[in-house]
């Protein structure tokens, strides 16, 4: 069963748009990450949000944790083509995020 | 050189073979794990070890096994390897910082074809 669905799955822009993916669940986690990960590589960890309701800046990544903690967006502003890549959220049910359950990905392709 | 690294890469298998994925840290955690990526389905967790003398299983375990030789040896076995785990495979570590949440560093992959 999978706990975690990410919208939308794919996803192609011209550099400089905007953009925000969503990470949906019926269920209440303790923290989320947002993970990216590039071809041939594994993911890596952008941020971690544990308050509901709050929101991180990461240069021009925003990200936001919803108030009841069971659901997640990251914002792109004036995408480049270097933030083409598999973006990942995970949600943890321990307070330490050691087992993480992650979503079903969205692929992002920013081109000139 | 990588803190986390897997060998091999690549493998490709038949059916009925076994075959064992290697995850190396030189991190100095005490957290690893397994986890198999599917297109569309993100990462699934097959097991998990918080110390040498700490293996547990995650949510799909069935049909793998694994060894945790040292702190820094992770290795994951498939005893009879079928195509339903074709799958690029991960390794990670982590440990638990004063900060109260993981950070999970994973290894580069390694992508197994059994036919």
């Amino acid at each position: 069963t999978q706990l975690l669905e990410q919208s939308p799955q794919f996803l192609s822009i011209q550099e400089g748009e905007n953009l925000t993916v969503y990470c949906n669940s019926s269920s209440v986690f303790s923290s989320l990450q947002w993970y990216r990960q590039e071809p041939g590589e594994g993911p890596v960890l952008l941020v971690t949000v544990v308050t509901g309701g709050e929101v991180k800046k990461l240069k021009r990544l925003t990200f936001q944790f919803g108030d009841a903690r069971k659901d997640s967006s990251l914002h792109i502003t004036a995408a480049q083509t270097g933030d083409t890549g598999l973006y990942l959220c995970a949600g943890a049910r321990d307070g330490t995020a050691s087992k993480l359950t992650f979503g079903t990905g969205t692929r992002l392709q920013v081109t000139l | 050189d990588a803190d986390v690294t897997q060998t091999p890469r690549n493998r490709i298998t038949k059916t009925g073979k076994r075959i064992m994925l290697e995850c190396s840290q030189t991190k100095g955690h005490d957290r690893m794990y397994w986890y198999r990526q599917d297109p569309g389905l993100g990462l699934r967790l097959i097991y998990y070890s918080f110390d040498v003398k700490d293996i547990n299983k995650g949510e799909i375990s069935d049909g793998y096994s694994v060894s945790r030789q040292a702190q820094a040896k992770f290795s994951l076995s498939l005893e009879s390897a079928i195509p339903n785990q074709t799958a690029l495979y991960f390794c990670a570590t982590s440990d638990l910082t004063g900060k109260g949440t993981d950070t999970q560093y994973f290894g580069p992959g390694t992508r197994l074809t059994v036919l």
